[in-house]
């Protein structure tokens, strides 16, 4: 089974600062893809990154970076210089390759905070 | 292209009552899936469709019907609404082909069964 935690509930930081949200998966795949959605105040939800197990290679987008170790099954998600537009929940999720449908764990999401 | 549409965007049922919520993708994707989310929870797979005519159950399809006559439509139907399946409910769409694996989300129906 699939299974994706991120333990941060609730994270609240001051605008400018740099914050990094977790994210830690389990999965009996050895091909795997992990996602970061953002889901802001309107409710929508909207890609933000998708990372393949063979690819562990660090990824910078602006402000936000990602950071993927499979030794620790993590696949953490910093934005630096945080905005108040950061403000959302975010949520981390797997994609396994066995039992088709390309189906997605979700983890239960960060809500992010940022205030002035 | 509209993306994923869902509708209704709000509805109130009473328990018992049925209905169904009309999700539409106009980009030729094979999966599509149906999605709830709970309050302080993430979303759990109702249904999903790898293709018209083929849909099979996700991890919560207790009191939920699907059906995909064709590629762009996938409606999920509520037969005997219950205050458990008062939630928001997000329909999906992704390809199956090349590395582009990315679901694609509509803007989520909030329903309230009361």
């Amino acid at each position: 089974a699939q299974k994706v935690t991120q333990a941060q509930t609730e994270i609240s930081v001051v605008e400018k600062e740099d914050v990094t949200l977790d994210c830690v998966y389990e999965t009996r795949d050895t091909t795997y893809y992990l996602f970061w959605y953002k889901q802001p105040p309107s409710g929508e939800l909207v890609f933000l990154i998708r990372r393949n197990s063979f690819d562990e290679q660090n990824e910078i987008s602006g402000r936000y970076s990602w950071n993927f170790q499979k030794s620790t099954s993590s696949f953490n998600f910093t934005i630096t210089a945080s905005q108040v537009v950061d403000s959302a929940v975010y949520f981390c999720a797997l994609r396994g390759v066995t039992g088709g449908g390309n189906k997605l764990t979700f983890g239960t999401g960060t809500q992010l905070k940022v205030e002035l | 292209n509209a993306g994923v549409t869902q509708t209704p965007k709000f509805r109130i049922l009473k328990i018992g009552q049925s209905m169904t919520l009309q999700c539409a993708q106009d980009m030729n994707h094979n999966y599509m899936y149906w999605y709830r989310q709970d309050p302080g929870m993430g979303l759990k797979l109702i249904y999903y469709s790898v293709g018209a005519g083929i849909t099979d159950k996700g991890e919560v399809p207790n009191g939920y019907n699907v059906s995909r006559s064709t590629t762009e439509d996938f409606p999920l139907r509520l037969e005997l609404a219950a205050p458990s399946q008062t939630s928001v409910y997000f329909c999906a769409s992704s390809h199956n082909r090349g590395r582009d694996y990315e679901q694609y989300f509509g803007p989520g129906t909030r329903l309230t069964v009361t």
